[in-house]
């Protein structure tokens, strides 16, 4: 357990779909990550909240919408999705203080989009 | 960012140390060598970091050369539940932007 969780693990849906992909952490921190890894391919940083507000969007196609309600929680709108955006996605959370923070990641969510 | 170049596979006996290097040849001077390892289908799990000096923990130790271009990752005892995708990375000072590579497969054999 790293303290960061994800739900749900697993998820199918349609091009048509709307979902939503919802990470928490408990370790206190005051940022956290969306990433995503396809098959065969580097883990790829999508969204960074820093103090709940976005810093950064590594030019995300618009049908992922992320969400940072408070520290604790992130989400992942999805909507529209197409079948390349199949992947693991996962979540991370770090604490910024000082030089050094190290992500803790969740377990990730399997998306399979048909 | 700095690149980092790791071999794509390597094995190791169980029961001996495995040791995973990396080339840094660009790094700068305000850049942390961080190491994260991803176990199947799991989420990656940080290991270890450095500046310049040697760093050790529970998991592993880090040797970073004199002219901060290379490291290496040590696990002392490796076991089977060491298996898994390492990834070395390369930092800026206060920059949370984690760029994984393809990291280096290590599969440790009975």
């Amino acid at each position: 357990e790293t303290g960061v969780t994800q739900t749900p693990r697993h998820l199918v849906m349609g091009m048509t779909n709307k979902k939503s992909l919802k990470c928490e952490q408990h370790l206190g921190h005051n940022a956290m990550y969306w990433y995503k890894q396809s098959a065969k391919k580097p883990l790829e940083l999508m969204f960074v909240y820093s103090l709940e507000e976005r810093v950064e969007n590594n030019s995300v196609p618009s049908r992922f919408s992320p969400e940072c309600p408070n520290s604790s929680h992130l989400f992942l709108h999805l909507h529209t999705l197409q079948p390349e955006d199949s992947a693991l996605y996962l979540c991370a959370s770090s604490q910024e203080s000082g030089a050094v923070y190290e992500q803790y990641f969740g377990p990730g969510t399997r998306l399979t989009v048909t | 960012d700095a690149k980092t170049t790791q071999p794509p596979s390597m094995d190791c006996a169980e029961g001996r140390a495995a040791n995973l290097p990396c080339n840094h040849s660009t790094i700068s001077g305000n850049e942390y060598v961080y190491w994260y390892r991803q176990i199947h289908s799991q989420g990656p799990q940080y290991i270890i970091h450095g500046l310049k000096n040697n760093e050790t923990n529970e998991m592993a130790s880090l040797i970073i050369t004199e002219d901060r271009k290379s490291s290496t990752l040590i696990l002392p005892h490796a076991t089977l539940r060491d298996t898994a995708v390492y990834y070395c990375i390369v930092r800026p000072y206060n920059n949370n932007d984690m760029r994984f590579g393809a990291g280096t497969r290590l599969t440790v054999k009975p």
